[in-house]
């Protein structure tokens, strides 16, 4: 199976819901970041949260990521009908020393469906 | 506006008729990359490039080209296209800050069906 993958492939929840999706991933990261993609459009930066850091807020969203368990996950809070999109995580493998490898593999997505 | 730029944005062709897709950043980062996305199987990075005249492979670099001879510039290029290759394609751009990338500013999208 692919490096990040998330969890659940879809999920479909009412206005004013949290939405929490997860991301396993099997090698040791630099960083992790998680993207959002409006239907066949370009991929949107959301978060980024380093190995060194357990916890991220932005806004309505919370990142967690857990380097001992290799898993992530992102809460969208408060959801709103504009949430509705398809939700990745990506991950570059850490090389020794620290720095990344210019690899970075996305996970197959959690397609979110807000309903007004 | 800093932004990452692709051309053509939808390509219908016949398999095996040479295609360049380009791709242009305005934000002179270093690293840049192609990714294809297809249903079901999320996005799968092609190839990738963490400065001038240095290119790496990504997870499918098969029936793939590219060059990195400018900063800003990194064109895909299909020497003999075929159906299996019918997908979207994503160009990405992201600045390097301590041997690690950070966030990734992604193109519109380009959909490419070959005949």
């Amino acid at each position: 199976s692919q490096q990040g993958e998330e969890d659940p492939q879809a999920l479909s929840i009412q206005e004013g819901e949290n939405a929490t999706m997860n991301c396993s991933y099997k090698t040791s990261i630099n960083n992790l970041q998680w993207y959002r993609q409006n239907s066949g459009r370009g991929l949107v930066h959301l978060i980024l949260i380093r190995s060194n850091e357990r916890e991220k807020h932005s806004g309505r969203l919370r990142v967690t990521l857990d380097t001992s368990k290799k898993s992530s996950s992102l809460l969208i809070t408060a959801s709103r009908a504009a949430d509705t999109a398809s939700y990745f995580c990506a991950t570059g493998s850490r090389r020794a020393g620290g720095t990344s490898y210019g690899k970075l593999t996305f996970g197959q997505g959690t397609i979110l469906t807000v309903h007004p | 506006e800093a932004q990452v730029t692709q051309n053509p944005r939808y390509l219908i062709t016949v398999t095996g008729k040479k295609l360049t897709v380009t791709c242009s950043q305005n934000m002179n980062h270093e690293y840049m990359s192609w990714y294809r996305q297809d249903p079901g199987l999320g996005l799968r990075q092609i190839y990738y490039s963490m400065n001038v005249e240095v290119t790496d492979k990504g997870d499918v670099p098969e029936g793939y080209k590219v060059s990195r001879k400018e900063k800003r510039n990194f064109p895909l290029i299909l020497e003999s296209p075929s159906p299996n290759q019918t997908s979207l394609y994503f160009c990405a751009s992201a600045r390097l800050a301590g041997g690690s990338y950070n966030e990734q500013f992604f193109g519109p999208g380009t959909r490419l069906t070959v005949l």
